[in-house]
């Protein structure tokens, strides 16, 4: 079946640490996006693509970075400079048709970070 | 700016009863209109979306919305819930030419014997 993955599903981070979250889809979709979720702010934009080598920054990209070198792949890097990442990150990938927002977005289960 | 109100942060309804939950948005233009189901731990599942036509909207689960543009709302209803149910919903909205959806902040189902 084919859907998104995200790994690893829980991840700590340290004190001035870098740290990677992976994001990979075999729908093949155009445009993927990475947003944060916190208790009570549903979910907010960081960073999303819609096409290979090619990323733009959401809502709250700052400390944050990504690369789309592939199709399939979206992964998002929580930076030192993010002071306050303890939050649960979610991938989701759309098709594009008439207007991005014609396709609704196909989510992964997330992944928990939290801070050592 | 688009924006995407959910007033009502939790809601309590036994097993059985009806559901309504409401969804307000801003936008200038016909909006994108979707709701998503999400439980705790996962991502968040579509379960239903308008986009234009016919303003009631079947989707899944035995969820439906109304699209009422005099009253820019899209809320979600069921006639008679499941404890399966349980979890939060989030009402989003787009537009052509906006690769961006906005997500309002979410109701929290409870479903109560």
């Amino acid at each position: 079946d084919g859907g998104i993955t995200q790994s690893p599903k829980y991840l700590f981070r340290k004190e001035g640490q870098n740290v990677t979250l992976s994001c990979e889809q075999n729908l093949n979709h155009d445009a993927m996006y990475w947003y944060r979720q916190d208790p009570g702010q549903g979910l907010r934009l960081i960073y999303y693509s819609q096409i290979v080598n090619d990323f733009q920054k959401g809502d709250i990209a700052e400390g944050y970075s990504v690369s789309r070198e592939k199709k399939e792949s979206f992964p998002l890097t929580v930076t030192s400079a993010q002071k306050n990442p303890t939050a649960f990150y979610l991938c989701a990938s759309s098709n594009p048709g008439e207007g991005y927002s014609n396709q609704p977005q196909h989510f992964g289960d997330g992944t928990r970070l939290s801070i050592l | 700016a688009q924006s995407v109100t959910q007033p009502d942060i939790h809601i309590t309804v036994s097993e059985g009863a009806s559901l309504e939950l409401r969804c307000n948005y801003s936008y200038g233009a016909t909006p994108y209109l979707f709701w998503y189901v999400q439980s705790p731990g996962q991502g968040l599942q579509l379960l239903l979306k308008y986009f234009s036509g016919d303003t009631l909207v079947q989707g899944i689960k035995g969820f439906e919305a109304e699209f009422k543009r005099s009253q820019s709302s899209f809320n979600l209803r069921k006639p008679s819930v499941h404890w399966s149910d349980a979890a939060e919903y989030f009402c989003a909205v787009g537009a052509v030419g906006n690769e961006k959806l906005t997500f309002g902040t979410g109701t929290r189902l409870t479903i109560i014997p």
